[in-house]
């Protein structure tokens, strides 16, 4: 099994749909992480969470929210998609030392 | 505004030849710096690290060199190799043991040509 499990990895959702992509972990981090990307712009953080009580924003927050139901577990949420919210979504985790450890993404299109 | 910069969205080596990616980044707080290697519909991983007391770090073919005078930073690929063709992102934290995040560059996709 890999280490960071996201599903779905891939969705088309509709304009004005409520959508939770999901992230689940084995390494036992306690940081947690959702990512964005989209062509030419590299990865900009969403949200992180340092544990279970801890939620924080990134830098494109507006739009999304999350929830972190375990130590393993961090899903993003989109209260109503918009087409501009059409990107490659990565969820990671982190323990302080090393770097990130990414899940193989989720493709989402907002038609 | 972008604090990790990669200008060059693509490049293309020879097999067998040195590969360099560069980054530059604007901030002077940054300490702590990485590579990810990406390929198609996989996340990315992790590559090769480098803390800003060093200005050279080593793992096999991959080299990253840091210039902190320039805010530069680049990885040398010696030799090149069909399977290292994917697209390589610099990433940058300032603190990251005491918990901030790491900012991205745009990626270099580089391909290796056999």
């Amino acid at each position: 099994d890999a280490d960071v499990t996201q599903t779905p990895r891939n969705r088309i959702t509709k304009t004005g749909k409520r959508i939770m992509l999901e992230c689940s972990q084995t390494k036992g981090h306690d940081r947690m992480y959702w990512y964005r990307q989209d062509p030419g712009l590299g990865l900009q953080l969403i949200y992180y969470s340092f544990d279970v009580k801890d939620i924080n924003k990134g830098e494109i927050s507006d739009g999304y929210s999350v929830s972190r139901q375990a130590q393993a577990k961090f899903s993003l949420s989109l209260e109503s998609a918009i087409p501009n919210q059409t990107a490659l979504y990565f969820c990671a985790t982190a323990s302080g030392t090393g770097g990130y450890t990414f899940g193989s993404g989720t493709r989402l299109t907002v038609v | 505004d972008q604090q990790v910069k990669q200008n060059s969205p693509s490049l293309s080596v020879q097999e067998g030849r040195i590969s360099i990616l560069n980054c530059d980044y604007t901030n002077s707080m940054f300490d702590y710096f990485l590579w990810y290697k990406k390929y198609p519909a996989e996340g990315p991983t992790f590559l090769i690290s480098i803390s800003s007391i060093k200005d050279k770090n080593e793992d096999g073919r991959f080299t990253v060199f840091l210039n902190k005078s320039a805010k530069h930073l680049s990885l040398h690929i010696v030799p090149s190799q069909p399977g290292d063709s994917a697209v390589y992102f610099c990433a940058a934290s300032a603190g990251w043991n005491t918990g901030n995040q790491f900012y991205f560059g745009t990626g270099t996709s580089l391909t290796v040509i056999p």
